[in-house]
């Protein structure tokens, strides 16, 4: 069974700091990684994706992650945040190349201060 | 640009009326659809996955009376909550699948609040 797991429900960040925002997931078969950002009463935009090739993909505005293998893992970061990337953030994980086939974590709620 | 339009944004709605969310393909033919609803702080619940010319095939624990979906073209698929009660109100959010040779990626609509009063 595939499961997604965005192990931080909530992270607030002071404005033009880096931040990190964890996302492991579990799969026994190859798949696609996505991270997409929710902005209140919106509906979900596609930040970035892994599909193959180099482990580091960069997205809009300014994100990046990092697909770890042997650590399941693809964190996403920015090196100095907005106070616009205040959103809902989340990680889903495609098995399969069907579209029914996505699995999404939780959510991590992003708050930057100013 | 979007890629994937929803309509309405928002609807009220009195108890026991049905109401009628359209989600639109703009620039691509999909024959699959996806039907999610959120409530507040929460992830995503699959409801259905919308087909085109066929019946909907819909997740476990999803009234397929209550939740009509239709899929009648390439571009178009609609979520009819029929007899609506105060507890269906949520935010509904459809999607549509691009696959093999299009990027293997969802892209999601704005998303309808529907609020049942």
């Amino acid at each position: 069974a595939q499961s997604v797991t965005q192990l931080d429900s909530q992270v607030p960040v002071f404005e033009e700091a880096p931040v990190e925002l964890r996302c492991n997931y579990s799969s026994s078969v190859s798949v696609y990684l996505f991270w997409y950002v929710q902005y209140p009463n919106q509906g979900l935009q596609l930040l970035l994706k892994y599909l193959s090739g180099s482990t580091l993909v960069k997205g809009i505005n300014g994100f990046e992650a990092e697909f770890n293998k042997s650590q399941t893992s693809f964190h996403l970061r920015k090196p100095s945040v907005h106070i616009s990337d205040t959103a809902e953030y989340f990680c889903a994980v495609s098995v399969g190349g069907t579209g029914n086939q996505f699995y999404f974590g939780t959510g991590t709620s992003l708050t930057v201060i100013p | 640009g979007a890629v994937v339009s929803q309509h309405p944004s928002r609807v009220i709605c009195k108890s026991g009326t049905s109401v009628k969310i359209e989600c639109r393909s703009l620039d691509f033919q999909a024959t699959t659809m996806f039907w999610y609803r959120q409530f507040p702080k929460q992830s995503l619940m699959l409801m259905a996955t919308s087909n085109e010319g066929s019946k909907a095939t819909y997740e476990q624990g999803v009234e397929k009376d209550k939740f009509l979906i239709n899929h009648a073209s390439l571009t178009l698929s609609t979520l009819t909550v029929t007899s609506a009660h105060p507890e269906d109100s949520s935010f509904y959010i459809c999607s549509v699948f691009w696959g093999q040779g299009y990027g293997n990626t969802i892209y999601f609509g704005e998303g309808s609040w529907l609020t049942v009063v």
